[in-house]
């Protein structure tokens, strides 16, 4: 079945510790996002990438890195510059380019501060 | 500024009426998008919009796109408890860079 996989679905982060979220696709597609989600919030977009090896800020990229050194893989670090990281992570991925831009979304990772 | 605007952002309402949600939009929309999130979920696509006039249905839902009045809406029929749900709207816009630009979402309970 063709789909984006997220884990873990919960991670914990201990202060100042930098934790990694995994993001895969099996679905070809070129480009791939991160969202972060707060309660009763909306979407706000932290990086994407439209193919390998490039990636771009996105609103509140401030704290987080990611690479791109495959087409199915978009791991995004959340690293202890993030003062309030504690929310929902999103990771989506469409098939590129100006007529290919429904994103679909994996299923979350829930990330706690300790 | 792109903005995508949401309204209303809170709507409860009856198993049986009908009701519509809007998402005004701040400038040309190349495209508009429909998304569901149940409460603890991840999103699921519901529809896309391509051009002015455009209108898609799936069963009690109907969105379509008014690209003169910068308007999308989002009209449910006879309403079932099981479309309570979160219902955002994002736009792909000129200036966007093809990124999406989200609405804040509107949260729906639907009552037996």
């Amino acid at each position: 079945d063709g789909g984006i996989t997220q884990s873990p679905k919960y991670l914990f982060r201990k202060e100042g510790q930098n934790v990694t979220l995994s993001c895969e696709q099996n679905l070809n597609h070129d480009a791939m996002y991160w969202y972060r989600q707060d309660p009763g919030q909306g979407l706000r977009l932290i990086y994407y990438s439209q193919i390998v090896n490039d990636f771009q800020k996105g609103d509140i990229a401030e704290g987080y890195s990611v690479s791109r050194e495959k087409k199915e893989s978009f791991p995004l670090t959340v690293t202890s510059a993030q003062k309030n990281p504690t929310a929902f992570y999103l990771c989506a991925s469409s098939i590129g380019g100006r007529d290919g831009e429904t994103q679909y979304f994996g299923p979350g990772t829930r990330l706690l501060v300790l | 500024e792109l903005k995508v605007e949401q309204n209303p952002l809170f709507l409860s309402m009856q198993e049986g009426k009908n009701y519509t949600i809007y998402c005004n939009y701040s400038t040309t929309s190349d495209r508009l998008y429909w998304y569901r999130q149940d409460p603890g979920k991840s999103l699921e696509s519901l529809f896309v919009l391509l051009s002015n006039g455009a209108v898609k249905q799936e069963g009690r839902l109907m969105a379509s796109l008014d690209t003169k009045a910068r308007l999308s809406t989002l009209h449910i029929t006879a309403a079932v408890h099981d479309l309570s749900a979160t219902y955002f709207c994002a736009g792909i816009f000129m200036d966007s860079n093809y990124q999406l630009i989200w609405g804040a979402g509107t949260k729906l309970i639907i009552k037996p």
